[in-house]
């Protein structure tokens, strides 16, 4: 069955300093994978995602992830955040075929420390 | 061009009444999605549809029922509301092969 873990529930950064969001997946074949973003009392907006190809994907608002087969990763990351960066953020796997769904991880709020 | 809206933005419903909630898009997406959210649970699927006229049960289906008479909407009904439904309910659109597009969310508190 698909699964996605994100395994920090809280992460704290100052400002300027660099970030890195785990996440781990199960699922037999090639996935879908995304990283999404939301801020308090909004909905979800799609920071990357990776289908095929370059395993280093580069997504909106400055930030990177990677897909690693060997490790079943796709951490999210950013050189430096800024205070505006604060939210909660989801990973996500979608089937590469036959479903037509996703599944989400449990999220990972960051706090930016000014 | 709104993109994906919801009706209504917030709702207190007391246990055992029903209440329709509305997703519509303009997006012109086959595929629609209901998630429910809850705090330290992440977004679970409860109903989809992949196209009009079809709608297909998710995660957490029960207690819910869905229609998608029109391409561009998709209602989500509870039939009798119970507190542990009490959630953030988010519409979706958009194929999983690219990218899902969400509407800025129903909360929904049952007393």
């Amino acid at each position: 069955a698909q699964s996605v873990t994100q395994p920090d529930i809280h992460i704290t950064v100052s400002e300027g300093a660099s970030l890195e969001l785990r996440c781990n997946y199960s699922y037999g074949a090639t996935p879908y994978l995304f990283w999404y973003v939301q801020s308090p009392g909004q909905g979800l907006q799609l920071l990357l995602k990776y289908f095929s190809g370059d395993t280093l994907v580069q997504g909106i608002k400055g930030f990177e992830a990677e897909f690693k087969r060997s490790q079943s990763s796709f951490n999210l990351r950013k050189p430096s955040v800024h205070w505006s960066d604060a939210a909660e953020y989801f990973c996500a796997v979608g089937a590469s075929s036959g479903t037509y769904k996703y599944i989400f991880g449990t999220g990972t709020r960051l706090k930016v420390l000014a | 061009n709104a993109g994906v809206t919801q009706t209504p933005k917030f709702r207190v419903l007391k246990t055992g009444q029903s209440m329709t909630l509305l997703c519509a898009q303009d997006m012109n997406h086959e595929y629609m999605y209901w998630y429910r959210q809850d705090p330290g649970m992440g977004l679970r699927l409860i109903h989809y549809s992949v196209g009009e006229g079809t709608t297909a049960k998710g995660e957490v289906p029960d207690g819910y029922n869905v229609s998608r008479l029109k391409k561009q909407n998709f209602l989500l009904g509870l039939e009798s509301a119970a507190p542990s439904q009490t959630s953030v309910y988010f519409c979706a659109c958009g194929r999983v092969q690219e990218t899902q597009y969400f509407g800025p969310g129903t909360r929904l508190l049952v007393l």
